[in-house]
C-alpha cells in the first residue's frame, strides 16, 4: 500500500501558486520524498526530490515539516500546461531493491 | 522526450495471440521497471531489472513473461491474456535501484487492449 495520502483533486488559476499537500506520516528516516506528475494518458514525469530539506529546482520547490510526516510541492506560477495528476511517493526500501508505491495522487486542474 | 522508448504505443490483441512489449533506454541505465496502469487505479510495480537480474517480481501472473537481453533493453512478452488485462504498460529506467538518487524516467507506455 502506499505510504502517502493526497487530496483526489485541486483548481489553481494560472499564474498562481499551486500548493499541493501531501501526508506521509509513516515515513521512516532514511525514505526520500518523490514528486512526479502524469499528464492524461502521457508517462509519470519526474518533478523533485528531498529527504529532509527544502528543496527547489527550476520545475516546483518541495516543502517538508521538520517531523517530516508532510510535505507541499509548490509550482510558483501554475501554467495551463500543469493539469496533471501529482504523486507524492515515498521510496521504500524491500529486499534490497528501492521502489516506488503510487498512490492515487492529486488531480490538478490549472484554470484560466 | 525522456530517453526511453516504448513500442508499440497501441497494441490490440485477442485472447489466444502471443505478443511483445519493446523498451529501449538511452540513458545509460542500469536499472529497468515494467509498471502496470489500469482505468483509474494507481500505477503497479510490475517487475524490477537490475544489471539484466531480476529483482523484484510483484506477484506477476505467468501470462506476462519478461526478458531483459542488457541494460539498455527490456521487453514484455504476453500470452493468453485476459480482458482485465488491458491497460497501459509503462517501462521506466534509473541508475541502479539501490542508489539515493535514483529518479526513474518513464516511456510514453503502451496502450493495450485484449479482446
Amino acid at each position: 500500500d502506499a505510504k502517502t495520502t493526497q487530496p483526489p483533486s485541486m483548481d489553481c488559476a494560472e499564474g498562481r501558486a499551486a500548493n499541493l499537500p501531501c501526508n506521509h506520516s509513516t515515513i521512516s528516516g532514511n525514505e526520500y520524498v518523490y514528486w512526479y506528475r502524469q499528464i492524461h494518458s502521457q508517462g509519470p514525469q519526474y518533478i523533485i526530490h528531498g529527504l529532509k530539506n527544502n528543496e527547489t529546482n527550476e520545475m516546483a520547490s518541495l516543502i517538508i515539516t521538520e517531523d517530516r510526516k508532510s510535505s507541499t510541492l509548490i509550482l510558483p506560477h501554475a501554467t495551463l500546461r500543469d493539469t496533471a495528476v501529482y504523486y507524492c511517493i515515498v521510496r521504500s526500501h524491500t529486499s534490497g531493491t528501492y521502489k516506488y508505491i503510487f498512490g492515487t495522487g492529486t488531480r490538478l486542474k490549472v484554470l484560466a | 522526450e525522456t530517453g526511453v522508448t516504448q513500442t508499440p504505443r497501441h497494441l490490440v490483441m485477442g485472447m489466444t495471440n502471443k505478443k511483445s512489449l519493446k523498451c529501449e533506454q538511452h540513458l545509460g541505465h542500469n536499472a529497468m521497471y515494467w509498471y502496470k496502469q489500469s482505468a483509474k487505479k494507481p500505477l503497479e510495480l510490475m517487475f524490477v531489472y537490475n544489471f539484466k537480474e531480476q529483482t523484484e517480481n510483484n506477484s506477476v501472473p505467468s501470462r506476462f513473461s519478461p526478458e531483459c537481453p542488457n541494460s539498455s533493453h527490456l521487453f514484455l512478452h504476453l500470452h493468453t491474456l485476459q480482458p482485465e488485462d488491458s491497460a497501459l504498460y509503462l517501462c521506466a529506467s534509473s541508475q541502479v535501484s539501490g542508489s539515493p538518487y535514483n529518479e526513474q524516467f518513464f516511456g510514453p507506455g503502451t496502450r493495450l487492449t485484449v479482446l
